[in-house]
């Protein structure tokens, strides 16, 4: 079975530069997740989808994050300005909904923010 | 909303040496419980899982992982290490029946040949 593809590996950008990551989940999956992977640390929750819903974007900074899921497949994140403390992996995961699934992560995309 | 902590930030350990990495959680209600792994340049992957029934779970590659209710923890354990293992170990907590998983900091493991 196919993994979760992200696209791009990497990004470099300057500071107030607006970027986008695009994710293609697992087929079947319902639950999608955003996460951002700041060196040395763990995965931090950005935003989570189920089908074309967001079930929580409560850590999402919406003044300059955005994502969508419109067709329920699919997804983008989007940065607009970025900061240089956006530096990290953005991490997207999938899942099947339900009391017990878990989620398979792509490979995600390193941002560079200089 | 759920906190995962991991306690030891990056462990060294010469190959045949035991592991144990510990992983504590704050979160009232039935969880979810997971061990990801991340070898360098690779994605996340899953080593193991715990959703019911008996607390020790068996992962890949000899891990196990021991959910002990009454203290909030689900340690990883291995009885004797690898160069291999060399990865960083997150744990990862959901709430029953909700997808919303947090990730503790990491462990990073070193092990020496």
């Amino acid at each position: 079975e196919a993994g979760v593809a992200q696209s791009p590996r990497y990004k470099i950008i300057e500071k107030r530069q607006s970027v986008a990551f695009w994710c293609n989940p697992i087929s079947g999956h319902a639950t999608l997740y955003w996460y951002q992977q700041i060196l040395g640390q763990g995965p931090k929750l950005l935003i989570q989808f189920q089908n074309n819903g967001v079930v929580d974007d409560s850590q999402l900074p919406k003044d300059r994050f955005s994502a969508e899921r419109l067709k329920g497949v699919d997804s983008t994140l989007k940065i607009q300005p970025a900061k240089l403390e956006d530096s990290a992996v953005y991490l997207c995961a999938s899942s099947y909904t339900g009391s017990n699934t878990e989620a398979f992560f792509g490979q995600g995309t390193r941002l560079t923010v200089v | 909303a759920q906190s995962v902590s991991q306690h030891n930030h990056h462990v060294i350990l010469s190959e045949a040496a035991s592991l144990e990495l510990g992983c504590n959680y704050s979160y009232g209600g039935t969880v979810n419980l997971f061990w990801y792994v991340q070898y360098p340049g690779q994605h996340l992957q899953l080593l193991l899982k715990y959703f019911s029934g008996d607390p020790l779970v068996k992962g890949i590659k000899g891990f196990e992982a021991e959910f002990i209710k009454s203290k909030f923890s689900f340690n990883l354990r291995k009885p004797s290490v690898q160069w291999s293992d060399t990865a960083e170990y997150f744990c990862a907590v959901n709430p029953y029946n909700n997808n919303d998983m947090r990730f503790g900091a990491g462990t990073r493991l070193t092990v020496k040949p």
